[in-house]
């Protein structure tokens, strides 16, 4: 069975400039997160959905940042405009309700020049 | 609310060394509870876990017991190798209210 799907795997852009994560749950699960994993602040949740709904979106550092998760088998990160701060591994994970174990993808790493 | 403190890093040792990394966590009720590792450009993998208290979680070597008395989850291991240098999470989960913490991760690295 495939994974979490997650692209691209690099991304390399310019400051100002528009990015958008991409994020293929496996198949069957209904909980889906974003994290964001820096050397200096770790491991940062940024946003949790539950049956395609956005249930906590503390995490989301400011209005630049945006997830949608338009159905159960896919989710985008999208940030307008980046910044050199947002420079980042950004990580999809995905589970079933009341199970717990996450499931990571491989991650995209941002750098914004 | 829930949190989980782990054992700051980083962490070095030689090999056929012993280690423990140490996880506690405050939670209401029964959590369950998981270890991850994360190998150097990969995601987070599950390693081990346990979901009620005494219940022993092991795999490659690793061990974690579920301690409620002490409201901890240490992982250890008898004798380390140099490909189990990576970073390891601890991570707290309470089922019902679909909380999920993770510990800030440390960093292991095992010199031949």
């Amino acid at each position: 069975d495939a994974g979490v799907i997650q692209s691209p795997r690099h991304e390399v852009t310019e400051m100002g400039q528009e990015v958008t994560l991409r994020c293929k749950p496996i198949s069957g699960h209904n909980s889906l997160f974003w994290y964001r994993q820096t050397m200096m602040r770790g491991l940062e949740l940024l946003i949790y959905f539950n049956n395609n709904v956005p249930i906590d979106d503390s995490g989301m550092p400011e209005d630049r940042f945006s997830a949608k998760m338009p159905n159960a088998s896919f989710s985008t990160l999208k940030i307008q405009p980046s910044e050199p701060r947002d420079s980042a591994v950004y990580f999809c994970a995905s589970t079933k309700t009341a199970m717990g174990e996450l499931f990571f993808g491989e991650g995209s790493r941002l750098t914004v020049l | 609310g829930n949190s989980v403190t782990q054992m700051e890093g980083p962490v070095t040792l030689s090999e056929e060394a012993f280690l423990t990394i140490n996880c506690t966590y405050t939670a209401t009720g029964y959590p369950s509870l998981f270890w991850y590792v994360q190998y150097p450009g990969e995601g987070l993998q599950l390693l081990l876990k346990a979901t009620k208290a005494d219940d022993k979680g092991s795999n490659k070597g690793f061990e974690a017991t579920y301690r409620k008395e002490t409201t901890s989850f240490h992982l250890e291991k008898g004798s380390v190798q140099v490909s189990d240098s990576a970073v390891y999470f601890c991570e707290v989960y309470q089922g019902g209210s679909e909380k999920l913490v993770f510990g800030k991760g440390t960093k292991l690295t095992v010199n031949p």
